[in-house]
């Protein structure tokens, strides 16, 4: 079945340095869409990429979708303490039903 | 967010109890979803419903049975728990099925002991 993966699982920053997560498909995707989850919190849904090569942002964050449509990544530039979070990429064929989620990203951010 | 209710928010129960969770939404959206939360696993799929009564299974449908009575609520079910069904359970919905986003509830934290 499809299979989606995330990394990395776990990434610590200083605020203001860089970050960055990776999402790849073992297959073709649709579409796909990235949510936050806040600690003790649910996921929030942040965006969604459905064009080869699109490159989205959404507030300050943007996400980009590979150009075979197999990978997305999200990069955040200067991270601030509000970014601290678990990040999950999810990758469909459309149908929610279908979505297949990664394992996350879990994001610190030391001030 | 879509006005999502998990009951109850923790739950303890013992191995071979049968155990229900409920998800109560306020949006009429038609399609809602049960997932659960492990670490290193993200979110895994249960089973999901496309309309009252009508269900289909997830890609971890196994000990898990589900009932839509109602378009509102969306029960899930443990018929007998056992230690490796602990874990975060989130319902979500989606207005639509195609290229929709989920709305998630705050989650049901499952301890089977």
């Amino acid at each position: 079945g499809q299979q989606v993966m995330q990394i990395p699982q776990y990434q610590h920053v200083q605020e203001g340095e860089d970050f960055t997560t990776y999402c790849n498909s073992s297959t073709t995707l649709s579409n796909i869409q990235w949510y936050k989850q806040r600690p003790g919190g649910h996921p929030v849904f942040l965006i969604q990429l459905v064009k080869s090569g699109e490159v989205k942002k959404q507030n300050r964050l943007p996400f980009q979708f590979g150009e075979a449509k197999k990978n997305s990544s999200l990069h955040i530039t200067a991270t601030q303490t509000t970014d601290v979070g678990t990040y999950f990429c999810a990758g469909g064929r459309n149908s929610a039903r279908q979505l297949t989620f990664g394992s996350g990203t879990q994001l610190t951010v030391l001030p | 967010d879509a006005g999502i209710t998990q009951s109850p928010r923790h739950k303890v129960t013992e191995t071979g109890t049968p155990v229900t969770l409920r998800c109560h939404q306020t949006e009429n959206h038609r399609y809602m979803y049960w997932y659960r939360q492990d670490p290193g696993h993200g979110l895994r799929l249960i089973h999901y419903s496309y309309g009252v009564k009508d269900t289909d299974k997830g890609e971890v449908s196994d000990g898990y049975s589900v009932s839509r009575s109602k378009t509102e609520d969306f029960l899930l079910t443990l018929e007998s728990a056992t230690s490796s069904q602990t874990s975060v359970y989130f319902c979500a919905t989606a207005a639509g099925e195609w290229g929709e986003k989920l709305f998630f509830g705050s989650g049901t934290q499952l301890s089977v002991l």
